[in-house]
């Protein structure tokens, strides 16, 4: 069974102060893996997908690697608008799987 | 332009109701979903639909029935509301079912 875990739960920062983000994945065949961003009585929104091992994609002061078993979000000199909830998802690369979420790293970034 | 809509935003209802929640995607996608995320914030799938047809259709009480009346909308029935739908429903798009989804901002559901 496809199964995604994000740790840890909750991460407290100082602004400037930086950090990683995991996700440990179990799936039958990787198609993608995907970070999503959810602020507090919103939808996900996008970040980044990743296909294989090695593959790393930036963004601003968000960096996401990934390799055969796990994958990190590293938030380079946070700031506090980065606070949010980050939800890692992974899909399997057979016909008709949907994408299986973690529970997410609740991320709170003080000035 | 809200690229993927849902109403109402906050729903809350009776045991035993029937309720029905409306999503719209103007992105042009080919893809719709439906998702359940609980208390404890952990999103799960409920339906997929691509052009219309039902592709993903995981372990959900026959209460829930999904109606995709064209490519753009994706609306969800519940048939006699239980204390533990309460959750946020949450509606997504994607171009293919390969490509990353774009979600809705989510309908709260209290039932009492």
């Amino acid at each position: 069974e496809d199964q995604v875990t994000q740790s840890p739960e909750a991460l407290r920062l100082q602004e400037g102060e930086s950090s990683s983000l995991n996700c440990s994945y179990t799936v039958s065949g990787l198609r993608g893996l995907f970070w999503y961003r959810q602020d507090p009585g919103k939808g996900p929104e996008f970040l980044f997908t990743l296909y294989s091992a090695g593959e790393e994609k930036e963004k601003e002061r968000l960096k996401a690697t990934l390799t055969k078993k796990e994958s990190f979000l590293h938030i380079t000199a946070p700031k506090p608008e980065d606070s949010a909830t980050y939800l890692c998802a992974v899909q399997g690369n057979q016909a008709g799987t949907a994408l299986i979420f973690g529970k997410g790293t609740t991320l709170s970034v003080s000035s | 332009d809200t690229a993927v809509s849902q109403t109402p935003k906050y729903l809350v209802t009776q045991m035993g109701n029937d309720k029905s929640i409306k999503c719209e995607q103007n992105l042009g996608h080919d893809t719709m979903y439906w998702y359940k995320q609980d208390s404890k914030k952990f999103l799960k799938i409920m339906f997929s639909y691509n052009n219309k047809e039902l592709i993903i259709n995981e372990t959900v009480p026959n209460r829930f029935s999904p109606k995709s009346p064209d490519k753009a909308h994706l609306n969800l029935h519940i048939n006699s509301l239980e204390l533990g739908d309460s959750a946020v429903y949450f509606c997504a798009s994607s171009q293919d079912p390969s490509a990353p989804l774009h979600f809705g901002n989510g309908t709260r559901l209290t039932v009492t």
